[in-house]
């Protein structure tokens, strides 16, 4: 079965430092990889998601992630964080089964503490 | 466009109580999904339902029950209340079935229930 791996539970960063988080995946012939942010008592915001093409994938606040099939992997990355970018950070992968159903499936998610 | 809608946001109830929680998906969005996030679990799926039929459903017991109308508008219930069961329920709504390449998912704020 699949599954979505964030080695990380904290990640710890000064403001205006750059910051990877990371996310591994159990191989499958194709998936659909996304990264959503949690603010404190809200709900899930997409960031950015990879469906197909360019493995460089752009998101909304200056973020970014790299599909790296080989690896099996989909890193977070932002050059310079800032104090409002601390959030919980989950990584998702979808995957069609071998029942032929789709899922969704978080990782168990990154919490990322920008310090001043 | 308006976003996901679940009320109530926050509500406490007792050990053997039931909960309803509604959820109302962005317009022209006929999947609807629900998850319990928990510190300790993750995310965790419940069910997913699509044009009114159950499509998914995770690994919960049959307390956990949900059902979608005919305008996708979708309630979760959970009967005879435990403790374990407080957690934030999140529900999501997508265009197509999730994890396909049209079933992004686009969460709500989320019902957090406290059962005492």
């Amino acid at each position: 079965a699949q599954s979505v791996t964030q080695l990380d539970s904290q990640v710890p960063v000064f403001e205006e430092a750059p910051v990877e988080l990371r996310c591994n995946y159990s191989s499958s012939v194709s998936v659909y990889l996304f990264w959503y942010v949690q603010y404190p008592n809200q709900g899930l915001q997409l960031l950015l998601k990879y469906l197909s093409g360019s493995t460089l994938v752009k998101g909304i606040n200056g973020f970014e992630a790299e599909f790296n099939k080989s690896q099996t992997s989909f890193h977070l990355r932002k050059p310079s964080v800032h104090i409002s970018d601390t959030a919980e950070y989950f990584c998702a992968v979808s995957d069609r089964g071998t029942s032929g159903t789709y899922k969704y499936i978080f990782g168990t998610g990154t919490r990322l503490k920008v310090l001043a | 466009k308006a976003g996901v809608t679940q009320t109530p946001r926050y509500l406490i109830k007792t050990r053997g109580q039931q909960v309803t929680l509604s959820c109302s998906p962005i317009s022209g969005h006929r999947s609807v999904s629900w998850y319990q996030q928990t510190p300790g679990q993750g995310l965790q799926f419940l069910f997913e339902y699509f044009s009114e039929t159950q499509r998914n459903k995770g690994n919960f017991p049959g307390r956990f029950s949900g059902r979608q109308f005919s305008n996708s508008r979708s309630e979760m219930n959970v009967s005879t209340l435990e403790l374990g069961d407080s957690a934030l329920y999140l529900c999501a709504s997508s265009r197509g079935l999730a994890g396909t390449h049209t079933g992004e998912l686009f969460f709500g704020e989320g019902s957090r229930l406290t059962v005492l």
